[in-house]
């Protein structure tokens, strides 16, 4: 079963640090791209950023609300993703959730989700 | 960026109703475009791709259409289970951005 588990949310200060991390499973992780996707309390979906797969070079994008802020890595030895949050401001704060990307027609659509883990920064 | 808009916000339906939500993106991003429905407290969950193709395993119940800067998200025979917020995202180009939801409520 293809299966992805973030976990690391909690609550943390204005300008404080936090690493999410999400575990993957059934299903080769190596070979895909990984996406964070985050949605504030009652609001909408907020795309943060992708890492690309190591035949990319482990490259990665992210949003402007984030760049400069917070950092995607990964490691495949462990089919894992990480999303380290740094200088966290209260507006942060969201349910934030890995996605698997999977390529078609040269592009990458997010087809599974995790559940999500929760990130509340405030004083 | 890619604005992607979303209309209605929300709607009423009743069970049976055929329903359809549209998106407009704000330039050119081919057949690059999903749907999601997300239930309350729970993840989005991936219900078409590549504008029209229907993810393994969800019902034929839902179909999209589209290319360019239109597209349309349709459901028929509206039944109890589904009952949710829908959202599109465009991944032509980053950032990936999404629609602003479109909530279906009952009638």
């Amino acid at each position: 079963e293809v299966q992805l588990v973030e976990s690391g949310g909690d609550l943390v200060q204005p300008g404080g640090s936090l690493r999410l991390s999400c575990a993957a499973s059934g299903f080769t992780f190596s070979d895909l791209y990984m996406d964070w996707v985050r949605q504030a309390p009652g609001k909408g979906l907020e795309w943060v950023g992708r890492s690309r797969n190591k035949v990319n070079r482990y490259t990665t994008e992210y949003a402007a609300s984030v760049k400069g802020r917070f950092t995607i890595s990964r490691d495949d030895s462990k089919n894992s993703l990480y999303l380290q949050m740094n200088s966290l401001k209260t507006e942060d704060t969201a349910v934030y959730y890995c996605a698997r990307s999977t390529p078609k027609d040269s592009r990458h659509y997010m087809d599974v989700w995790g559940k999500g883990t929760t990130v509340t920064v405030s004083s | 960026d890619i604005q992607m808009t979303q209309s209605p916000s929300s709607l009423s339906a009743s069970v049976g109703d055929r329903v359809t939500i549209t998106c407009r993106a704000s330039q050119d991003i081919s057949i690059h475009l999903a749907w999601f429905q997300q239930k309350p407290g729970k993840a989005p969950k991936s219900l078409i791709y590549s504008a029209s193709s229907l993810q393994s395993g969800v019902p034929s119940k839902f179909s999209g259409s589209g290319s360019g800067t239109d597209f349309t998200l349709t459901i028929s025979g509206l039944q109890p289970e589904d009952f949710a917020t829908y959202y599109c995202q465009q991944y032509n180009s980053y950032p990936v951005t999404f629609g602003g939801g479109t909530k279906v409520e009952i009638k």
